[in-house]
């Protein structure tokens, strides 16, 4: 199975909005709305951002909104702020009952 | 809360069998409500799925990998295990276990590094 693309990099300045996508095929992004997205600090484990597609997990902040168009799915960061520099990657449930990972996004704040 | 965390060796030789064992601290663990994963991040790299478990056993692999993986579960003891087998340089990477709800992954162990080399 190939891993879903994402942009390598992403940056924004404090306040702004940016959006990460993540692109896939019909048998994994654009078939189901099992797409999550993660945080990750260096040295870090990943952090579960968004669930479902659109879902937070408690305790997340609501600057952070998942979307899916077709086979593009996306995480939007509003009012960016230092301590979301970090890398994110995407994850969607698969045809063949497996789960791809997306290639990864490094954002930085400017 | 839900603990987990991975153990074994961080270094193993080429062609050797690559073994982890990932400890769960919760009493989710034999509820049938979760899956069990592990996941690994080469240096510098994205992260990549290798496979999950079922408490009752049944599993899912990588299809990359699937010829070399075997995630086994041991409900006594709340742990399930990785076995990866003629491991190479390119096996070298940090190896995650977590917890999977329906296809997202809600809580992950620290991470382990394992070096494959001689």
């Amino acid at each position: 199975q190939s891993a879903l693309t994402q942009p390598a990099s992403v940056s924004g300045s404090p306040g702004q909005s940016i959006t990460i996508s993540c692109t896939g095929t019909n048998s994994d992004v654009g078939g189901y709305n099992y797409v999550s997205w993660y945080q990750q600090h260096p040295g870090k484990a990943p952090k579960l951002m968004i669930y479902d597609v659109i879902n937070r997990p408690s305790g997340v902040s609501n600057r952070f909104s998942g979307s899916k168009s077709g086979n593009t799915a996306s995480l939007t960061i509003s009012g960016l702020q230092a301590e979301d520099e970090a890398d994110y990657h995407c994850s969607s449930y698969t045809s063949s009952s497996t789960l791809v990972f997306g290639t990864g996004t490094k954002v930085t704040v400017l | 809360q839900v603990q987990l965390q991975e153990s074994g060796p961080g270094l193993v030789k080429p062609s050797q069998t690559l073994s982890l064992t990932c400890t769960v601290s919760s009493d989710s663990f034999s509820s049938g409500s979760y899956y069990w994963s592990w996941i690994r991040q080469h240096p510098g790299k994205g992260l990549e799925w290798i496979g999950y478990i079922y408490y009752s056993g049944s599993t899912y692999y990588n299809p990359s990998l699937k010829s070399r993986v075997t995630i086994s579960v041991d409900t006594s003891k709340n742990q399930f295990s990785l076995k990866l087998s003629s491991v190479t340089a390119a096996d070298t990477a940090v190896y995650y276990c977590a917890r999977q709800y329906k296809y997202y992954f809600d809580y992950w162990g620290q991470g382990t590094l394992v070096t494959v080399s001689s």
